[in-house]
């Protein structure tokens, strides 16, 4: 049981580079997300999707776009990287009751030189 | 919009004692959900428990518990008996049945167990 699959786990990338994170899920839930956690700020929501076709912003969504193409995939793209997107990003998905748990893929670690 | 504050930075048990982390939430809804989330040193972010706001009982999950004060709009993790493995970041979250229905993240509290 796979449950939500991130990759890469680490990435270093150089400024101006681009990069797509992957998200994969296997419990076919239809709500997805996309967070980042910077050191003493918890996670904060960069973008969304409550299904396939339909995206939308979160709290932190500069510099970043995102796309769902089908229930199980939400890949998170990073145009023209800069230093302030260093951080460990999440996927996470869950069920649309709301007393579900939302589960997290492991991570992914990136920083920008 | 629904804000979560966790007011300790970090936290120190010893082993085999009891610790409690606080958390604040504020929100103009009656219905929603709580959830503490525990981030051991791999990342992974793990359930621990979770609260209906309109059930008055306490939730508990073995060693850990819950005080959930709606008026005060207050949800305390009780933990017991401590144990290595419990050293953590722990988060605080809140969720409501709005749209896409959105964790929104306290800063976290990280917790040392000591010998």
């Amino acid at each position: 049981n796979a449950g939500v699959t991130q990759t890469p786990k680490f990435r270093i990338l150089k400024i101006g580079q681009s990069m797509t994170l992957q998200c994969t899920q296997d419990m076919n839930h239809n709500y997805m997300y996309w967070y980042r956690q910077d050191p003493g700020m918890g996670l904060k929501l960069i973008y969304y999707s409550v299904g396939a076709g339909i995206t939308d912003k979160g709290e932190v969504p500069n510099g970043y776009n995102v796309s769902r193409s089908t229930t199980e995939d939400f890949p998170l793209r990073l145009e023209l990287a800069a230093p302030s997107q260093t951080s460990v990003y999440f996927c996470a998905s869950t069920e649309v009751t709301v007393h579900t748990e939302a589960f997290f893929g492991q991570g992914t670690r990136l920083t920008v030189v | 919009a629904q804000t979560v504050t966790q007011s300790q930075p970090e936290m120190s048990v010893q082993e085999a004692e009891t610790v409690t982390l606080s958390c604040t939430y504020d929100t103009s809804e009656s219905d929603y959900y709580l959830f503490w989330y525990k981030q051991p040193p791999s990342r992974q972010m793990i359930l621990v428990i979770r609260q209906e706001a309109y059930k008055q009982q306490n939730a508990t999950e073995n060693r850990f518990s819950v005080n959930f004060q709606k008026a005060a709009k207050s949800f305390s993790l009780k933990i017991s008996d401590s144990q290595l493995g419990d050293a953590a970041m722990y988060f605080c979250a809140y969720r409501s049945p709005g749209t896409a229905s959105k964790l929104t993240f306290g800063t976290g509290t990280r917790l040392q167990v000591t010998l």
